[in-house]
């Protein structure tokens, strides 16, 4: 079975500085697709970033980008330029691309606080 | 345009009791999930249906029943409440694997269940 850990639970960063959220995940799979979902206080989901397992090019969306390493099961998602905005749970996410029953699971999150 | 309703948004229940959560969808998603989440735990996967007709088990299955009543709605129903379920409810959904797909997910805006 799939799985996938984010190691920190909250982390702090001053408004526009850079931080990177860690994920890493677990799978006997060769194509899966990966996400980075953010939360803020009104609990709405919001997709930041996705990325497919079979292309090399790690994924960037403004000033969000990610840090896909393959081989080492690692999905870092790196926040440029912080804005206050930014503050929210961060959820790392992954979903087989390889069978058809189209599970989705979680890692536990990343509480992330923009420091002024 | 909904997206995905859930209801009710808020219920208190006495342990024992029974109740089921509704969801529907308006995108003409294959794919439908229910989570919950809790503090310190993430999003687990409950139960999910991958497409009309079927359902399957996730994470964190016990105690709970579903439903995917047409392509639209996917219920989740507790028998038997305990104060364990106490917890916010989210459903979700995905294109799913019959059009060009790249996972995403659409949530509901979540339902806060108390169990006493």
């Amino acid at each position: 079975a799939q799985t996938v850990t984010q190691s920190q639970p909250e982390m702090s960063v001053q408004e526009a500085e850079t931080v990177t959220l860690s994920c890493t995940y677990d799978t006997s799979e060769s194509d899966y697709y990966l996400f980075w979902y953010k939360q803020p206080p009104s609990r709405q989901m919001i997709l930041v970033i996705r990325q497919e397992a079979y292309k090399q090019q790690n994924a960037t969306e403004n000033r969000f980008s990610v840090n896909f390493q393959k081989a080492a099961k690692s999905f870092s998602l790196k926040i440029s330029d912080s804005q206050l905005g930014d503050a929210a749970m961060y959820f790392c996410a992954y979903r087989s691309a390889m069978n058809r029953d189209d599970k989705i699971i979680f890692g536990k999150g990343t509480r992330l606080h923009i420091l002024p | 345009n909904a997206g995905v309703t859930q209801t009710p948004k808020f219920q208190v229940l006495k342990t024992g009791q029974s109740m089921t959560l509704q969801c529907a969808q308006d995108m003409n998603h294959n794919s439908m999930y229910w989570y919950r989440q809790d503090p310190g735990m993430g999003l687990r996967l409950i139960y999910y249906s991958a497409s009309e007709g079927t359902t399957d088990k996730g994470e964190v299955p016990n105690g709970y029943n579903v439903s995917r009543l047409n392509k639209r709605e996917f219920s989740l129903r507790l028998e038997s409440a305990a104060p364990s379920q106490t917890s916010v409810y989210f459903c979700a959904s995905s294109v799913g694997w019959e059009a060009p797909n790249t996972g995403e997910l659409f949530f509901g805006e979540g339902s806060r269940l108390t169990v006493l």
